[in-house]
């Protein structure tokens, strides 16, 4: 089945700085979405992204569908940021297949 | 518009009790699906319904567990009986697989069973 990396594994920041995640998965998809998962478990939707680029706020998304990678950008991090970040992609079916996701830590 | 509902959100039970799960998607949502998540194999999918039909239940562990769609407004995945090592938080999500096809996921639901 599809493979799905995220790079790096932990990150961690101080308030204000920026910040890149990386997604590369192993075949072509249908669907690519970014989620945040809060320190409350919640997982938040963050990007809807199966191609091309989206903006919302101080976060931003690139998906290079033919290159097989998506990209997450933080700018000006702060506390709330916190958390962590999965990536999950859909090959030929409904099914989400989740990298192992990102752990951000962003200091005061 | 509320968001995926589940219930409960945390259940502690004991081992050879059983569990059943319950998720009422978006409504208009006409995808429902079942996942774990545990820290050694983190987030899987267990098993999806597609307007009230199982497409693909191999995610589903083993026998002792089961889920129904009864109506696009309802589903429960119950675990029979139960055992420690099911201890997870089991999230339900939506979609409209006519549209865009992305997912929603409700709050979760923390089970411990001891």
């Amino acid at each position: 089945g599809i493979q799905v990396e995220q790079s790096p594994p932990d990150l961690i920041l101080q308030e204000g700085a920026n910040s890149t995640l990386r997604c590369n998965f192993s075949d072509s998809v249908n669907n690519l979405q970014w989620f945040h998962q809060n320190p409350w478990g919640q997982l938040i939707n963050l990007f809807y992204i199966p191609s091309g680029t989206k903006q919302n706020g101080r976060l931003s998304a690139t998906t290079v569908a033919t290159e097989r990678y998506s990209l997450l950008y933080i700018s000006s991090s702060q506390t709330t940021d916190s958390g962590v970040y999965f990536c999950a992609v859909q090959g030929g079916s409904e099914k989400l297949v989740f990298g192992k996701g990102m752990k951000l830590t962003v200091n005061p | 518009d509320a968001g995926v509902i589940q219930s409960p959100r945390h259940e502690v039970t004991e081992m050879g009790q059983e569990v059943t799960l319950r998720c009422k998607p978006i409504s208009g949502h006409n995808s429902l699906f079942w996942y774990r998540q545990t820290m050694m194999r983190g987030l899987e999918l267990l098993i999806y319904f597609n307007n009230n039909v199982p497409i693909d239940d191999s995610g589903m562990p083993e026998d002792r567990f089961s889920a129904k769609m009864p109506n696009a407004s309802f589903s429960t995945l119950k675990i029979q009986p139960s055992e420690p090592r099911d201890s997870a938080v089991y999230f339900c999500a939506s979609s409209f697989a006519g549209g865009s096809g992305e997912q929603y996921f409700g709050p979760g639901t923390r089970l411990t069973v001891t």
